[in-house]
């Protein structure tokens, strides 16, 4: 079965703190999709990054990096240099090669960042 | 360009009261169509997802039910509402590996 785990709830730094938002995940599949979405109040979803799941490769875009690891199935996302504008949710989430559309998601961690 | 519109933002409704919310994509053709719902404090949640017209899945049982009378249209209603069908619900759109989210409606059913 298919399964996402955010455990971090709600995590608060003060800005210019580094943070991690952890995400593991548990599907049967050999190909499968990682996404992380930034939710702010407004509600809307934003893409952040998408990850197949051939590709361990790490990736950073600017102050966002991402470390994949099948061996812990993990997809974790680091902050660095946290900002007040990156307060919002985050979610994590999986689709699988049936229906890559079809997402699964974690529950989300809220990331309070203060000045 | 492909863009997803949803509608109402924002809706307050009685209790027993019938609902509908609809989801229109603009710019592409036959795509995969989702409703996500969040509750409060929880994660998105898949209630319903269809790959074409008159084509309905059901993820999880509850008082809502989903059609697709045209390609780019997808509505998600119910005849009564119930309290725990507040939250907030998303449409979504898929192609390819990918999928775009719609604004949102928050829902309160008072």
């Amino acid at each position: 079965a298919q399964k996402v785990t955010q455990a971090q709830t709600e995590i608060s730094v003060v800005e210019k703190e580094d943070v991690t938002l952890d995400c593991v995940y548990e599907t049967r599949d050999t190909t499968y999709y990682l996404f992380w979405y930034k939710q702010p109040p407004s509600g809307e979803l934003v893409f952040l990054i998408r990850r197949n799941s051939f590709d361990e490769q790490n990736e950073i875009s600017g102050r966002y990096s991402w470390n994949f690891q099948k061996s812990t199935s993990s997809f974790n996302f680091t902050i660095t240099a946290s900002q007040v504008v990156d307060s919002a949710v985050y979610f994590c989430a999986l689709s699988e090669r049936d229906n890559f559309n079809k997402f699964y998601f974690g529950s989300g961690t809220k990331l309070n960042v203060k000045p | 360009s492909q863009t997803i519109h949803q509608w109402p933002a924002t809706l307050v409704q009685p209790v027993g009261s019938p609902l509908s919310l609809e989801c229109t994509v603009e710019g592409t053709s036959n795509p995969n169509l989702y409703w996500y719902r969040q509750a409060a404090g929880r994660g998105l949640q898949l209630l319903f997802y269809s790959v074409g017209i008159g084509q309905i899945s059901s993820e999880v049982p509850q008082n809502l039910s989903a059609s697709r009378p045209q390609d780019r249209q997808f509505i998600l209603s119910s005849k009564k509402l119930l309290l725990s069908d507040s939250g907030f619900y998303l449409c979504a759109w898929g192609q390819g590996t990918e999928a775009f989210f719609g604004q949102g409606t928050r829902l309160t059913v008072v």
